[in-house]
C-alpha cells in the first residue's frame, strides 16, 4: 500500500528557506500515471496548493509563490522535496505531500508536518 | 484564479438527518470536451490529512460510503450527506482542478457538527 511520508525541520527562521522531503514507500515515484504535489494549511485555515511537479520533471506552482518555490524529485530514492525561500510567519502551517491522478485529484495525501517560522 | 465559495462556513445536523453543503465557483468548471466538472470533494478531520470523498463531482472514491453524494455543473455543486453519522463530523472542502495544471483551489471549508 502506497504511502507518503513529509520530513524536515519543525522550526525555520524569517527569511531563511523551507526544506522539506516526501518519501514514497510502497510504489514507485516514476510512474507517469501520478504526479506528486505540496499543499499547505496554516494553523486553523484552510487549503492552500503550493505546486507539483510531473514524471516527466514539469513543475508547476502557485502563481502567488511562484518566485519562492522549487519543487524537485530523487527517482534514485523515491523523494520529492520541497524548497520555500524567504519565510515569514505567515508561512507557518502544515504541510502535506500528496499524489495526484491527473488532472489534478489529490487521491492520497501524507500525514502532514507542522513548519513553525520564528526567531 | 478560479475562487471557490462554499456555504455555509458551518453547519449543525442531527444524526441520521440529511446535511447538504454547496460550493460556487467564480467561473464555470465544466469542461465542453469531454463535458466533466473539475470538482472534488475531501472530508478533514481533526489532526488528520484531507481524504478525498468525490472527483468529477459525483463520482465516489472507493471505499466511500453511499450516503456521500456529489451533484451540480458548471458553477453551482452540492455534497449531501443522506443520513449523518456520529463520524462525518469533519470539516469539507471543495477544489477545482479545472486549472490544472497550473493551479487548483480550494474553498475555505465547511465545518459540520452533530446538533
Amino acid at each position: 500500500q502506497l504511502q507518503l511520508q513529509e520530513s524536515g525541520p519543525g522550526l525555520v527562521k524569517p527569511s531563511e528557506t523551507l526544506s522539506l522531503t516526501c518519501t514514497v514507500s510502497g510504489g514507485s515515484i516514476s510512474s507517469s500515471s501520478y504526479y506528486w504535489g505540496w499543499i499547505r494549511q496554516p494553523p486553523g485555515k484552510g487549503l492552500e496548493w503550493i505546486g507539483s511537479i510531473y514524471y516527466s520533471g514539469s513543475t508547476y506552482y502557485n502563481p502567488s509563490l511562484k518566485s519562492r518555490v522549487t519543487i524537485s524529485v530523487d527517482t534514485s530514492k523515491n523523494q520529492f522535496s520541497l524548497k520555500l525561500s524567504s519565510v515569514t510567519a505567515a508561512d507557518t502551517a502544515v504541510y502535506y505531500c500528496a499524489r495526484h491522478v491527473p488532472p489534478g485529484i489529490a487521491v492520497l495525501w501524507g500525514q502532514g508536518t507542522l513548519v513553525t517560522v520564528s526567531s | 484564479d478560479i475562487v471557490m465559495t462554499q456555504s455555509p462556513d458551518s453547519l449543525a445536523v442531527s444524526l441520521g438527518e440529511r446535511a447538504t453543503i454547496n460550493c460556487k465557483s467564480s467561473q464555470s468548471v465544466l469542461y465542453s470536451s469531454n463535458n466533466k466538472n473539475y470538482l472534488a470533494w475531501y472530508q478533514q478531520k481533526p489532526g488528520q490529512p484531507p481524504k478525498l470523498l468525490i472527483y468529477w463531482a459525483s463520482t465516489r472514491e472507493s471505499g466511500v460510503p453511499d450516503r456521500f453524494s456529489g451533484s451540480g455543473s458548471g458553477t453551482d455543486f452540492t455534497l449531501t450527506i443522506s443520513s449523518l453519522q456520529a463520524e462525518d463530523v469533519a470539516v469539507y472542502y471543495c477544489q477545482q482542478y479545472y486549472s490544472t495544471p497550473r493551479g487548483y483551489t480550494f474553498g475555505q471549508g465547511t465545518k459540520l457538527e452533530i446538533k
